[in-house]
């Protein structure tokens, strides 16, 4: 089993829908994590960091983690053709720590 | 700009050749990374460096090889040891402590001819 899964899709929605992505974990002892964006043939950027449980709320972006469950998620709402791109998920146990485990990727077409 | 700058873009090697991927970065970061990215695997750790002259394996070390004889510089060689090399690599790099995720590069396409 997987440290991190996550559902690589496709998925495909139309401009404007609400997208749910979304990654669980085995490992309880992360407490940091972190989603990043990769559009086609580049490097990830960072979007959002949220460490613990809880929500943060960046624009259209809000990252929910539940540690209860193991379970994190990252809502675009409004969505535009241009967050077209692959999410990646990211924890690790450490702030700043050396070993990110990274989900497998999510690919997500907003279609306009 | 601060940034990480990645070299080549693209990269064919063939079949028993060494290959050396470039890594820099000019934003005073501590600790750099090397990861490997195939399809429908995510990222996948290979080297990382928290500071000059010393590293550490990640996952999937085997038939790979770094230096970091500069702050600024992270190699990475791939060896004929490596055997199945064709992949997209990433460089990335973060502040130590108390960093708020990574800073990636580009990424360099190997392909094995």
């Amino acid at each position: 089993q997987k440290e991190v899964e996550q559902d690589p899709g496709p998925l495909s929605v139309p401009e404007g829908a609400i997208v749910s992505l979304n990654c669980t974990y085995s490992n309880s002892a992360f407490q940091y994590f972190m989603w990043y964006r990769q559009y086609s043939r580049k490097g990830p950027e960072l979007l959002m960091y949220t460490y613990s449980s809880g929500n943060k709320e960046d624009g259209r972006f809000t990252a929910q983690v539940d540690k209860s469950s193991k379970y994190i998620s990252l809502f675009i709402r409004d969505s535009q053709p241009s967050d077209s791109a692959t999410y990646l998920c990211a924890m690790s146990q450490i702030q700043g720590a050396q070993k990110l485990v990274f989900g497998q990727g999510t690919r997500l077409t907003i279609n306009p | 700009d601060g940034g990480i700058t990645q070299s080549p873009k693209y990269l064919f090697r063939k079949e028993g050749q060494n290959v050396t991927l470039s890594c820099e970065q000019n934003l005073n970061h501590d600790a750099m990374y090397w990861y490997r990215q195939d399809p429908g695997q995510g990222l996948r750790l290979i080297y990382y460096s928290q500071i000059v002259n010393d590293f550490q394996k990640g996952d999937i070390a085997e038939g790979y090889s770094v230096s970091r004889e500069k702050k600024e510089s992270f190699p990475l060689t791939v060896t004929s040891a490596q055997k199945n090399p064709t992949a997209f690599y990433l460089c990335a790099s973060s502040f130590l402590p108390g960093d708020y995720g990574y800073t990636f590069g580009s990424g360099t396409r190997l392909t094995v001819v």
